[in-house]
């Protein structure tokens, strides 16, 4: 049982470059989620998937895109990285949707250096 | 969308007790209160949860007020090993099946031997 497994560990792109973060998870959870941490800022949610089939914007959507390609995987993909864009990237996963108070489990994140 | 707002840092020495308050003024109905506490280059780990009054747990308590606008996360004896940033999470509703979850900013707890 892995949990909330990401790749890659981390990357660099160039400005303009494309990439997509993989994030799988194990548990047969409901819900997943990506976050960006920058410094001093905290944990920002960026776009979740209550369940299957669904995807919703969060905090900071922009520049960013999202496929709950099955109930274990939820990729986040850049279509053109910006140096605003990195940051370290978290992916988590719930039983159903957190707000309700479902604890959400985090994987070990994914650091992002766009030149 | 509820925000919560805690201090940006705390220091203890080993063997205290630690407390660090959140406030979340705009916590929706439904909404439940959880801490996460995170160590350097990991992800974020569940600590302790609570819709009001108290909850204990081996590891902390979280004490919760009768208004739930803020929430108090006790860390009995800390140690070395509980130097890491803490978080308050509050879940908020924003539209018909819309969920907005909101992270505090987190505090840094610094542990001196």
């Amino acid at each position: 049982n892995a949990g909330v497994t990401q790749t890659p560990k981390f990357q660099v792109l160039k400005t303009g470059q494309s990439m997509t973060l993989q994030c799988a998870q194990d548990m047969n959870h409901n819900s997943m989620y990506w976050y960006r941490q920058d410094p001093g800022m905290g944990l920002r949610l960026i776009y979740y998937s209550a369940s299957e089939g669904t995807t919703d914007k969060g905090e900071v959507p922009n520049g960013y895109n999202v496929s709950r390609l099955n109930k274990r995987e939820f990729s986040l993909r850049l279509e053109s990285a910006a140096p605003s864009q990195t940051s370290v990237y978290f992916c988590a996963s719930s039983e159903t949707v957190a707000a309700r108070g479902e604890t959400q489990y985090f994987g070990p994140g994914t650091r992002l250096l766009v030149l | 969308l509820a925000k919560t707002t805690q201090p940006i840092s705390m220091d203890s020495y080993e063997g205290q007790e630690v407390n660090i308050t959140c406030s979340h003024n705009n916590i929706a109905t439904n909404d439940y209160i959880t801490w996460y506490q995170q160590f350097p280059s990991q992800g974020p780990r569940f600590i302790i949860q609570g819709y009001k009054t108290k909850v204990t747990n081996e590891v902390a308590s979280l004490f919760i007020p009768a208004d739930r606008k803020s929430s108090t996360l006790s860390l009995p004896r800390v140690s070395l090993s509980d130097t890491a940033v803490y978080y308050c999470l509050v879940g908020d509703m924003s539209g018909a099946g819309s969920y907005q979850l909101t992270f505090g900013k987190g505090t840094k707890l610094s542990v001196i031997p």
